[in-house]
């Protein structure tokens, strides 16, 4: 089946500064990449769709100038925590979608966790 | 607005019996409703998935069974293993995203 790897899977800042996240699917285009976040024993939470080429769209109440995401080819995606706080410590999770059109299969990345201090 | 709600949020039972999870979505234009498998620290596993214009689909212990008319779905799991033991989520998908369920915790005793 399709990877998608996620990178880093493990990573620890400090209260103020910024980590970047990456999503890379590995053996196919992803026009589409989407960016998850979730806290302990909760739900997957959609934080944005990125879209190659153009500006990601973000979920309600998700802070776009905190969340920097970019999208710059069809295999690769960032998630950049700006002036990150501990309250931002989660598991952060993307996946991809090949191709184009509604209802095709998702594959998810390993996963980050974050953890500010 | 786009919601979907999972039940039970826990469920327990013992190796062999049947597991069922239900889901109910909001949103009519959806035409996807994949479930997928987490376990502790790891991504989600997609293990079944259906479209709008199926009504059920079956994969050796794993089942799919979609009413849009009363827009919810189902999944249920025969002659549960340890194994099997994880939480779940559903998900639907309109508007080239998925939204996910709450999850169940599906603990399966020995």
């Amino acid at each position: 089946g399709a990877v998608v790897s996620q990178h880093p899977s493990w990573v620890i800042c400090k209260s103020g500064t910024s980590v970047k996240i990456e999503c890379r699917s590995l053996d196919f285009q992803a026009t589409t990449m989407f960016w998850y976040r979730q806290f302990p024993k909760q739900s997957l939470m959609l934080m944005a769709t990125s879209n190659e080429g153009s500006k990601a769209t973000y979920e309600q109440g998700v802070e776009k100038d905190k969340f920097l995401i970019n999208h710059a080819s069809l295999t690769l995606s960032t998630l950049t925590v700006t002036s990150a706080h501990p309250e931002d410590s989660s598991f952060y999770i993307c996946s991809a979608k090949p191709g184009t059109g509604s209802g095709n299969t998702i594959y998810f990345g390993e996963g980050s966790w974050l953890t500010v201090v | 607005g786009e919601n979907v709600e999972q039940h039970p949020s826990t469920l327990s039972v013992q190796e062999g019996d049947s597991a069922v999870i239900k889901c109910t979505y909001s949103d009519s234009a959806s035409n996807y409703f994949p479930w997928y498998k987490q376990e502790l620290g790891k991504r989600p596993q997609l293990i079944i998935d259906i479209r709008s214009n199926v009504g059920e689909k079956k994969d050796q212990r794993i089942a799919v069974t979609l009413n849009k008319t009363a827009k919810h779905f189902s999944l249920h799991i025969t002659e549960t293993q340890p194994e099997d033991s994880a939480v779940y989520f559903c998900a639907w998908g309109s508007y080239n995203k998925l939204i996910f369920g709450a999850g169940t915790r599906l603990a399966v005793h020995p």
